[in-house]
């Protein structure tokens, strides 16, 4: 079974920080990476993914995140973070032969002003 | 237009109830879920149905029945209703499970 981990539970930063979220999953074969972001009182979107190709990705709102197979990770990175950055930050993995996305424990991001 | 929308976005009621909660999709996917968000915010698959067909069943008290009557509805009910049940429900729904759209969830709250 697939499974993902997050290992920063909370994260206070201050605007214009540099900001990375880390993500390891754990399943052998090929796998589709997410990450989305839920505002407080919204639902979640999605900031980018990763199927195939470049391992770096780049999402929206001046998101991106890198792929390293043979770290099982997808760390989410963005340069330069804005207090509208608050919100709870979730990883996800979809292995090609499941159904199913699973999620991280998500990372919940405040970011001072 | 809304691509997935659940129905209602809160439900209050008490232990003991049955209630229902309502998504739809307008994007022609065919695989629809059920995710269960926690007071730690945790996101935890429930269900999940492709074209009408109940394909995942994670462990689930028997008192959630999903029903898919097409396959752009899944609907869920709960049945006698417990103070464990108090969460957010997201319904969500894919294609080839490469592209996923979340609803706005639904906060239940059991008293």
């Amino acid at each position: 079974a697939q499974s993902v981990s997050q290992h920063n539970h909370h994260v206070i930063l201050s605007e214009a920080a540099s900001l990375e979220l880390g993500c390891n999953y754990s399943y052998g074969g090929t796998v589709n990476l997410f990450w989305y972001v839920q505002y407080p009182g919204q639902h979640l979107q999605l900031l980018l993914k990763y199927f195939s190709g470049d391992p770096l990705v780049k999402g929206i709102k001046g998101f991106e995140a890198e792929f390293i197979k043979s770290k099982f990770s997808f760390n989410l990175r963005k340069p330069s973070v804005q207090w509208s950055d608050t919100a709870e930050y979730f990883c996800a993995v979809n292995n090609n032969a499941g159904n199913m996305l699973t999620f991280g424990g998500g990372t919940r991001l405040m970011v001072k002003p | 237009d809304t691509a997935v929308s659940q129905t209602p976005k809160y439900l209050v009621t008490q232990m003991g109830n049955d209630k229902s909660i309502k998504c739809e999709q307008n994007l022609g996917h065919d695989t629809m879920y059920w995710y269960k968000q926690d007071s730690k915010k945790f996101l935890k698959i429930m269900f999940s149905y492709n074209n009408k067909e109940l394909i995942i069943n994670e462990t689930v008290p028997n008192r959630f029945s999903p029903k898919s009557p097409d396959k752009a509805h899944l609907n869920l009910h709960i049945n006698s209703l417990e103070l464990g049940d108090s969460a957010v429900y997201f319904c969500a729904s894919s294609q080839d499970r490469v592209v996923w759209f979340f609803g706005p969830g639904t906060r239940l709250t059991v008293l």
